[in-house]
């Protein structure tokens, strides 16, 4: 069954305290993504990769940090720097070029207490 | 950078009616532009796209319009049924996709 996965569907955090999404895919894909979405928000781009051991930094990757140290795999942690982390947290993968569709995991909802 | 931005904010519309989002993008160099459906809880999902050289596009009850001049596109849903309701994202792309701020959709039986 090909897909993305993302887990864990629901975290919680203390203020102060570093986290770790998990995203992993076995589509194939060389491109991966990771998106933050606020309740009446588009999609914001944060990190993206477009192969192994290369990432470049999106529209708002401030207090979050990503590795690809495998095709498979993109995980992001979202720091404590980041000021207001609160937000659910989508990951997607395709393979290059200008017209290939983006393929979405579940998602993640982060919650910071 | 693009930006793209999407009206209605909410559409509210009686099964078997038609629902029509519009977009308008900033950046000429745009060529690609998707529509993305979010249900409650999951992620988003591709159901129709246009590139930049084509200026409509239909797939069953749903079809997408490019006015490249005017840099806007517009998603067409014909016949609603219960099942259309969700939170619909346009997109487009120069060297990243960008999206609008979504649109919810809600089909009244």
């Amino acid at each position: 069954d090909g897909g993305i996965t993302q887990s864990p569907k629901y975290l919680f955090r203390k203020e102060g305290q570093n986290v770790t999404l998990s995203c992993e895919q076995n589509l194939n894909h060389d491109a991966m993504y990771w998106y933050r979405q606020d309740p009446g928000q588009g999609l914001r781009l944060i990190y993206y990769s477009q192969i192994v051991n290369d990432f470049q930094k999106g529209d708002i990757a401030e207090g979050y940090s990503v590795s690809r140290e495998k095709k498979e795999s993109f995980p992001l942690t979202v720091t404590s720097a980041q000021k207001n982390p609160t937000a659910f947290y989508l990951c997607a993968s395709s393979i290059t070029g200008s017209y290939n569709e983006q393929f979405f995991g579940p998602g993640t909802r982060l919650t910071v207490l | 950078g693009e930006n793209v931005e999407q009206h209605p904010s909410t559409l509210s519309v009686q099964e078997g009616d038609s629902a029509v989002i519009k977009c308008t993008y900033s950046d000429s160099a745009s060529n690609y532009f998707p529509w993305y459906k979010q249900e409650l809880g999951k992620g988003p999902q591709l159901i129709i796209d246009i590139r930049s050289n084509v200026g409509e596009k239909k797939d069953q009850r749903i079809a997408v319009t490019l006015n490249k001049t005017a840099k806007h596109f517009s998603l067409h849903i014909t016949e609603t049924q219960p099942e259309d309701s969700a939170v619909y994202f346009c997109a487009a792309r120069d060297y990243k996709l960008s999206f609008g701020a979504g649109t919810t959709v809600t089909v009244r039986a």
